[in-house]
């Protein structure tokens, strides 16, 4: 069975910080996907990145960027230079290529609170 | 470019009664899911439907009721609802098949009293 754990359930941090959050998951298949999901205070999810279990390469997109490790089964997410409009509750999630249903297995989410 | 329509934003109910969460997207995407968050679960699927009149049970099934006569409205439909069915609901939608982005409307919080 997938599973996704993200332990650090509120960080809090000060403008300009950086910041990571992790994502642990487990998984018996070779193919699967994983995401990352921001819900801002207004309450709808938005998509940040998707990755395949084939794509090892880390991606950064502006002050956001991912660190997938298989060997640790971790998808970290980090943000530089944090800002106030990064508060929000960031979701890992994880997807089984074989699944019948798009059935996203999410992680507990993390609270990032960054305050000026 | 509306996307996905939730409604009611918030709804309070008592025990017993039958309650009506609205999903409309704009997309015609294929796929519709029905999700529920609550505090140390993140998001747990409800059901899904991968096309007009197919609809498949999620993780969480138990309580709720979903149809999809057209493509465009997944409606979720608890029966009797109870308190541990006071939570805040997603309706989300994907182009595709298995692994695309989910987009999701903005939720309805309901409170079963």
């Amino acid at each position: 069975a997938q599973k996704v754990t993200q332990a650090q359930t509120e960080i809090s941090v000060v403008e300009k910080e950086d910041v990571t959050l992790d994502c642990v998951y487990e998984t018996r298949d070779t193919t699967y996907y994983l995401f990352w999901y921001k819900q801002p205070p207004s309450g709808e999810l938005v998509f940040l990145i998707r990755r395949n279990s084939f794509d090892e390469q880390n991606e950064i997109s502006g002050r956001y960027s991912w660190n997938f490790q298989k060997s640790t089964s971790s998808f970290n997410f980090t943000i530089t230079a944090s800002q106030v409009v990064d508060s929000a509750v960031y979701f890992c999630a994880l997807s089984e290529a074989d699944n019948a249903g798009n059935m996203l297995t999410f992680g507990g989410g993390t609270r990032l609170m960054v305050k000026p | 470019d509306a996307g996905i329509t939730q409604s009611p934003r918030y709804k309070i109910t008592e025990t017993g009664r039958q309650v009506t969460l609205m999903c409309h997207q704009t997309w015609s995407h294929s796929y519709m899911f029905w999700y529920r968050q609550d505090l140390g679960h993140g998001l747990r699927l409800i059901y899904y439907s991968a096309a007009a009149d197919i609809t498949d049970k999620g993780e969480v099934p138990d309580g709720y009721v979903v149809s999809r006569s057209k493509t465009e409205n997944f409606p979720l439909t608890l029966e009797s609802a109870t308190r541990s069915q006071t939570s805040v609901y997603f309706c989300a939608s994907s182009v595709g098949a298995t692994n695309e982005k989910l987009f999701f409307g903005s939720g309805t919080q309901l409170s079963v009293l």
